[in-house]
């Protein structure tokens, strides 16, 4: 199977901007996962979805959005850009079904540089 | 909300030693994941953990949880340079979909 593909891999933005990323999970999982990462706060869990619902969801702001597709695809949309929104933004996906965790599988993730 | 509490944040040994990462949660876990993320990689799953006091091991590297389900270590005997990267364990309780990441502990193994 394919693994989780994300994109683009880089992006560079000023502040003000709006950016969209793309996630495509491993073929068969319905679960997909957003994560933050930073030198500074490690991993932190940004939103989660599953059958197209938000079903979890972590401590950002508002500016901070996401969606899931029909096909189990997810975006995630980072609206007026700030400084501090430099990560490297990961995308996990997991087969949860009735509930209950599982593997979370990562892809390579989106390196956001604002500047 | 729940915390999971990881130690050392940095580890530098040299080729050979063993190295130790403990893992402690605010709340009692139903389960527990390690990952490793090499340095420019992603974290890919290593393990899960789920019964009480239980021991696993994989070649050089013993994974423990704790008889109270509110810790966890990951340990490596005589590390290489390959064992370079990060480890992060990520707790579970019952219900949650999400796990709980550590902030990890980056180990650096010289030659």
């Amino acid at each position: 199977k394919a693994g989780v593909t994300q994109t683009p891999r880089y992006l560079i933005k000023t502040r003000g901007q709006q950016v969209t990323l793309s996630c495509s999970p491993i073929s068969g999982h319905r679960s997909v996962s957003w994560y933050q990462q930073t030198p500074g706060q490690g991993l932190q869990f940004l939103f989660e979805y599953f059958s197209e619902t938000q079903r979890n969801k972590g401590n950002f702001p508002g500016r901070f959005s996401g969606r899931q597709f029909s096909n189990s695809r997810s975006e995630m949309n980072v609206s007026t850009l700030e400084l501090g929104d430099s990560a490297l933004y990961l995308c996990a996906s997991s087969l949860v079904s009735s509930g209950g965790a599982d593997t979370q599988y990562f892809g390579p993730g989106t390196r956001l540089t604002v500047l | 909300g729940q915390q999971v509490m990881q130690i050392p944040q940095y580890q530098h040994v040299q080729e050979g030693e063993d190295f130790t990462t403990y893992c402690n949660s605010s709340t009692t876990l139903s389960n527990i994941q390690w990952y490793k993320q090499r340095p420019g990689g992603h974290p890919v799953f290593l393990i899960q953990l789920v019964k009480s006091g239980e021991v696993k091991k994989q070649k050089r590297l013993t994974f423990q949880f704790g008889e109270a389900k509110k810790n966890s270590s990951l340990h490596i005997t005589a590390t290489q340079t390959t064992d370079v990267g990060t480890y992060f364990c990520a707790g579970l309780t019952g219900g949650s979909y999400i796990p709980t990441f550590g902030r990890g502990t980056s180990l650096i193994v010289h030659p």
